[in-house]
């Protein structure tokens, strides 16, 4: 059973513009909503995390919105730039730690 | 501070051969996580330690695989008598005490298995 659903699988994006990732989960537990950015032959480095008490959270060009009611979050990439092309994951835990759940990855892709 | 560091970077072992993957976690941190990432997937959680405790290996196939992680040293996970389906990327993270969500990835171990 995938708890975490992503969407889409990949995406191309123009430079400048704007990337969006879907995530849903099933899990109600979960109450720790990270998102993993990663690079060939590289290991997930974590971009940016949220919990459940806040609907938006932003570092730098990166965001992540919180729809708890309906089980989804998303990440937004503003101002998007080819050094951004890679495979993000969206993941969730709960209980404080311990395994995240992954999503299945999107390969985004940004054109000059 | 040193990131995660997993050794060796790439193993190609023959059917029926042993792997020994091995994981130290970042300085000070006591918590470790082993995910496996098949092709084309997203990495699925396998086993989490402290130091001489395994906590949490319900992600851990009940067969060939274990993990440890000693008093000294790094963590190792070890996989008997592999077969081609065990073929994947290996992580390792670590988290530091009590920040269990924070989990830091080491670069990994490419297994292949031939």
């Amino acid at each position: 059973q995938q708890q975490v659903k992503q969407s889409p699988q990949s995406l191309i994006v123009q430079k400048g513009g704007i990337s969006i990732i879907n995530c849903a989960y099933e899990n109600t537990a979960f109450d720790y909503f990270p998102w993993y950015q990663q690079f060939p032959g590289k290991g997930p480095a974590l971009l940016i995390a949220i919990r459940p008490d806040v609907s938006e959270k932003k570092e730098g060009r990166f965001t992540i919105s919180f729809n708890k009611s309906a089980k989804q979050f998303s990440l937004h990439i503003m101002d998007s730039q080819p050094g951004d092309s890679a495979t993000y994951f969206c993941a969730a835990s709960r209980g404080g730690g311990n395994k995240l759940t992954f999503g299945t990855g999107t390969q985004l892709k940004v054109e000059l | 501070n040193a990131g995660v560091m997993q050794n060796p970077r790439h193993l190609v072992r023959r059917r029926g051969q042993e792997a020994r993957l091995r994981c130290s976690p970042m300085k000070g941190h006591s918590h470790v996580y082993w995910y496996r990432q098949l092709p084309e997937e997203g990495l699925k959680f396998m086993v989490y330690l402290q130091k001489e405790n395994i906590i949490d290996e319900s992600g851990m196939p009940k067969e060939r695989f274990s993990a440890e992680f000693p008093k000294e040293g790094p963590s190792i996970l070890r996989i008997q008598q592999v077969v081609r389906g065990d073929s994947a990327a290996y992580f390792c993270a670590s988290s530091p005490p009590g920040r269990g969500d924070e989990q830091y990835f080491g670069p990994g171990t490419r297994l292949t298995v031939t």
